[in-house]
C-alpha cells in the first residue's frame, strides 16, 4: 500500500519563499507529482521527480530523496494567487501506473 | 496543448438514478483513470483501467460503479443507484507511455445528488 503525509495548513507573506514537505511509504515507486489545485477546480501539474534531486521550473522548485521517502515543493517570491492547495502524489511502478494522492496543504498567502 | 475533456460539468440528479460520467482521454495516451473529491477532501483513487479493462480498483468502487471505453475515445464513468455521500467532483485522468510523463487531469464533473 502506500501513505502519503503532507501538512495540512500552512500560511506565508506575499513575496515570501515556502516550502511544502510530502513524505511517503510505498511498495513500488515510479515518480512523485506536485499539483496545485484551487477550490472547485482540477488539479494542475506543478512538477514530477523521479531521480533524485531538484527541478526548478521558474519560482517553483522540488526535490526528491528517494532513499528518505522525501520532497519538497518550493515556491519564490509568493503571489496572492499562489494560494490553493498543493497535492503530492506518488505514482506506482506497477504496470497500471497508479497515481495515489495525498491530502494536500492548503496554503494561504497573506499579504 | 493536449487536454482531457469532460462532460457535464455539473450534474443534480435525484437518489436512485443512474448517471454516466463522460471523459475523453488524449487520443494517444493508455491508462485511464477516475478520481472523485469530496468537498473540503483529498483527492480519492476510484479505478484505473488499462487495456479495455480495469486495472485496479479502490474500496470505493463497488458494484454500484462500472467503467467503460464504448468507442476507443469515450472513456465513462456509470453510477447505478445514486446515493447522497457520492456528491463530489469526479475527475478523468489519462497518462501516455514513457517515464516521464504526467497525469492529465480533466476539469472535473461536480455531481450533486438531491
Amino acid at each position: 500500500g502506500q501513505n502519503i503525509d503532507q501538512p495540512t495548513e500552512m500560511t506565508a507573506t506575499e513575496g515570501a519563499i515556502v516550502q511544502i514537505n510530502c513524505t511517503y511509504q510505498t511498495s513500488g515507486f515510479n515518480g512523485l507529482f506536485w499539483y496545485q489545485q484551487h477550490a472547485g477546480e482540477a488539479p494542475t501539474f506543478l512538477s514530477y521527480n523521479v531521480l533524485d534531486g531538484l527541478e526548478e521550473k521558474g519560482r517553483f522548485s522540488s526535490f526528491l530523496s528517494r532513499s528518505k521517502g522525501y520532497s519538497y515543493l518550493l515556491l519564490k517570491e509568493l503571489q496572492m494567487k499562489d494560494s490553493a492547495s498543493y497535492l503530492c502524489a506518488v505514482r506506482n511502478s506497477g504496470g497500471y501506473q497508479k497515481v495515489t494522492f495525498g491530502t494536500g496543504t492548503k496554503l494561504q498567502v497573506i499579504p | 496543448e493536449p487536454e482531457v475533456t469532460q462532460t457535464p460539468s455539473h450534474q443534480v440528479t435525484q437518489m436512485g438514478q443512474e448517471v454516466i460520467l463522460r471523459c475523453v482521454p488524449i487520443s494517444n495516451h493508455l491508462y485511464f483513470y477516475w478520481y472523485r473529491q469530496i468537498l473540503g477532501q483529498k483527492v480519492e483513487f476510484l479505478v484505473s483501467f488499462y487495456n479495455n479493462e480495469i486495472s485496479e480498483k479502490s474500496e470505493i468502487f463497488d458494484d454500484q460503479f462500472s467503467v467503460e471505453r464504448p468507442d476507443g475515445s469515450n472513456f465513462t464513468l456509470k453510477i447505478r443507484s445514486t446515493k447522497l455521500e457520492d456528491s463530489a467532483m469526479y475527475f478523468c485522468a489519462s497518462i501516455g507511455q514513457g517515464g516521464y510523463t504526467e497525469a492529465f487531469f480533466g476539469q472535473g464533473t461536480r455531481l450533486t445528488v438531491v
